[in-house]
């Protein structure tokens, strides 16, 4: 059964690049014709939609973050990861991954907590 | 910018139906926009409940249906119980390889 594992640090300095990883168990993300996500909830409020990478690389942003952010992926390790430039408090957030099938999401990773501070 | 509204808040009986609403900011919400519903427990990752506007998620209850109704897409929990007692999110697909998420509605059941 596949599995999604977000990873990364908790932590991040206000003007740094967050970086974290989704390391995908059960399955090849090279060979599922699938598109794959990250999508953030700030503390409080509600799910962000931020990006989408296809099996081949080809990648989809949210306008409003397009300039900061870039997802890729790693398929000798399994892996897709996002990276955010230029963080501030506003990008302090449950980051989770997640797998598209049939335009929404069927496999959640459980998220992980990303705060930008000094 | 596309703007998804959702009603804030609801409030249902144990045992009564509910149907939750996502609109756009202009225009109207139909098949192609491929709407889908999440669940979300505090603490919890999302649940998917809904995809293709009506198609029920392995494992959903048959009493959370999927429609579009008017100009909205729809969920309605139908003979309502306690553990439904959660934050709703839709998702819609505008394009272009783009999602949005909908601002959200928190269900009471009391």
């Amino acid at each position: 059964q596949l599995q999604l594992q977000e990873s990364g640090p908790g932590l991040v300095k206000p003007s740094e690049t967050l970086s974290l990883t989704c390391t995908v168990s059960g399955g090849s993300i090279s060979t599922s014709v699938r598109y794959w996500s990250w999508i953030r909830q700030p503390p409080g409020k509600g799910l962000e939609w931020i990006g989408n990478i296809y099996y081949t690389g080809t990648a989809y942003y949210k306008s409003s973050l397009k300039s900061r952010v870039t997802i890729s992926l790693d398929t000798s390790k399994n892996h897709f990861s996002l990276k955010m430039s230029s963080v501030t408090a506003a990008d302090t957030a449950v980051y989770y991954c997640a797998r598209v099938n049939l335009y929404s999401w069927d496999i959640w990773g459980q998220g992980t907590m990303v705060t930008v501070s000094s | 910018q596309t703007v998804v509204t959702q009603e804030p808040s609801f409030s249902v009986s144990p045992g009564g139906t509910v149907t939750l609403t996502c609109g756009l900011s202009s225009g109207s919400v139909s098949t192609t926009y491929y709407p889908s519903w999440y669940q979300q427990t505090p603490g919890q990752a999302p649940r998917t409940l809904i995809y293709s506007t009506n198609i029920r998620s392995s494992g959903v209850p048959d009493r959370f249906s999927g429609s579009i109704l008017g100009n909205k897409a729809a969920l309605t929990i139908t003979g309502a119980q306690a553990d439904d007692e959660s934050d709703y999110y839709c998702v819609l697909y505008v394009g272009g390889g783009i999602y949005v998420f909908g601002t959200g509605t928190k269900v009471t059941v009391l």
